[in-house]
């Protein structure tokens, strides 16, 4: 079993809806958190960073971390097309030192 | 704007003939990574520098080596590109080992090996 694993996609959704974008993780070790964006030929960016349970905010998008089943997602709402991307998920634990990735989903948002 | 660099954009090598990528940063970040990225697949760290410390992973091929003469500059060197090698690659920084509040990343060099 990955460390890690992410629905690879590809999401395709209509302009305006909510997205959902989902990890899961086997190692209760992670202690933080995060979300990047990659968009096509760029490298990733720090979109979301949560270190505990519960949901984190920041405009459109909403991170929410479940520690007990070892579950984090990343809600966007009224999606737009420059939304349109590969969302990573990367957790952190403090034992190496180093984030570990999950293989990314692919987000389409038509207009 | 403080940002990481990576050249060139794209990098297109023939097999077997050595080849290096270059990253560069202005945030004055301690720590400098290099990730392997191919198609639909997570980022793969290769290594990192935390200042002058080398830290190699333990899956890394030999043919991947590194330098960072100082703390702006980090250089990927393969030494003898196979077709395998082909990817994204990514440098990244963190403001100090524990990266807790994420990397910056550059927008990499994409490889080719012919």
């Amino acid at each position: 079993q990955k460390e890690v694993e992410q629905d690879p996609g590809p999401l395709s959704v209509p302009e305006g809806a909510i997205v959902s974008l989902n990890c899961t993780y086997s190692n209760s070790a992670f202690q933080y958190f995060m979300w990047y964006r990659q968009y096509s030929r760029k490298g990733p960016e720090l979109l979301m960073y949560t270190y505990s349970s519960g949901n984190k905010e920041d405009g459109r998008f909403t991170a929410q971390v479940d520690k007990s089943s070892k579950y984090i997602s990343l809600f966007i709402r009224d999606s737009q097309p420059s939304d349109s991307a590969t969302y990573l998920c990367a957790m952190w634990r403090g034992s190496n030192y180093k984030l570990t990735f999950g293989k990314g989903t692919l987000l389409t948002v038509n207009p | 704007d403080a940002m990481v660099i990576q050249n060139p954009r794209y990098q297109v090598t023939q097999f077997g003939k050595p080849v290096t990528l270059s990253c560069s940063q202005t945030l004055n970040h301690n720590v400098m990574y290099w990730y392997q990225q191919k198609s639909s697949q997570a980022p793969k760290l290769l290594f990192h520098y935390y200042d002058k410390d080398f830290n190699n992973e333990a899956d890394t091929p030999d043919n991947f080596q590194s330098r960072r003469p100082n703390t702006s500059f980090c250089f990927l060197d393969i030494r003898s590109p196979g077709l395998g090698d082909a990817a994204m690659y990514l440098c990244a920084t963190s403001r100090d080992r524990l990266g807790r509040d994420g990397y910056t990343f550059g927008s990499g060099t994409r490889l080719t090996v012919v």
